[in-house]
C-alpha cells in the first residue's frame, strides 16, 4: 500500500479555470508534508512545508492546505506557465526520509 | 551559490559497465540522498546519508553502492549497469530537523543497453 497518493495522476485546465490538487497520506507521526514543482528534464523545486492539520501556505495563484488525512494544494486562475508536475512527499517518524507520491501532471492551456 | 550539482546530465552505458554519478553541494547539508525517477514509479529512494562516514539503504538499493567520506559529496556507484537501471537519478540535500526542505540537483539521465 503506497504511503502518499496524489490525485488526479493528470489534470487539464483552461486558462483561469481553478482547481485542487490531492494529496493522502497514510504515514503516522507526520513531521512535515512538502509540496514540490517539477518542470520536464528539471529536479524538483520546492513550494510549501505544512507540519500541522489546519495550516495554510500561500505562494502567488498556489495556496496549500493540510489536515490529518491529506493535503489539498489549490491553485486559483491558472496561467500555462504553471504547468508542471507537482509532487508531494511526507517525512514522518524518526526518519530524515522524504516518502513521495507519484505526483499530478498539471497542464493549462491559453 | 551552486546547490546541489549532479555529473554527468546524460549518459549511456552497455550492459554490465560500471559508472560512478556524482553529486556535491556546497551549503553544507548534513543529509544527503539519491532518488530514482521511473514513469509511473514517482521519486524512489536508493540510498541516503545523514553525514560523513553514515549512509543507509533505502526502498531500492540493489545494484548501487554509495560512501559518503566529505560532507560535500555523496557518489552513487553502480557497480555492473543492467537495462532495469535505466532511468532519471536525482541527488537532494537538505538539513536535519523539522523545518528542512529537500533540494535537488538537476538530474542525470542514464540509459543501459
Amino acid at each position: 500500500e503506497d504511503q502518499v497518493t496524489q490525485s488526479p495522476e493528470a489534470l487539464r485546465l483552461q486558462e483561469g479555470e481553478s482547481s485542487s490538487l490531492n494529496c493522502s497520506y497514510t504515514v503516522s507521526g507526520l513531521r512535515g508534508l512538502f509540496w514540490y514543482r517539477q518542470d520536464p528534464g528539471k529536479g524538483p523545486e520546492f513550494l510549501f512545508t505544512l507540519y500541522s492539520a489546519g495550516e495554510e501556505k500561500e505562494k502567488e495563484r498556489l495556496k496549500a492546505t493540510l489536515t490529518k488525512k491529506e493535503s489539498f494544494l489549490h491553485i486559483t486562475a491558472p496561467k500555462p506557465e504553471d504547468s508542471a508536475t507537482y509532487l508531494c512527499a511526507v517525512r514522518f517518524g524518526g526518519s530524515e526520509k522524504l516518502v513521495f507520491g507519484k505526483g499530478t501532471k498539471l497542464t493549462v492551456n491559453p | 551559490n551552486a546547490g546541489v550539482t549532479q555529473t554527468p546530465k546524460f549518459q549511456v552505458l552497455k550492459t554490465g559497465q560500471s559508472m560512478t554519478l556524482q553529486c556535491a553541494q556546497d551549503m553544507n547539508h548534513e543529509y544527503m540522498s539519491w532518488y530514482r525517477q521511473d514513469p509511473g514509479m514517482g521519486l524512489r529512494l536508493i540510498h541516503y546519508s545523514v553525514g560523513a562516514g553514515i549512509t543507509d539503504q533505502g526502498e531500492v538499493p540493489n545494484g548501487y553502492n554509495v560512501s559518503r567520506s566529505t560532507t560535500e559529496d555523496f557518489p552513487l556507484r553502480l557497480l555492473s549497469a543492467a537495462p532495469s537501471q535505466t532511468s532519471v537519478y536525482f541527488c537532494a540535500s537538505s538539513y536535519q530537523g523539522e523545518n528542512t526542505e529537500a533540494f535537488f540537483g538537476q538530474g542525470t539521465r542514464l540509459t543501459v543497453v
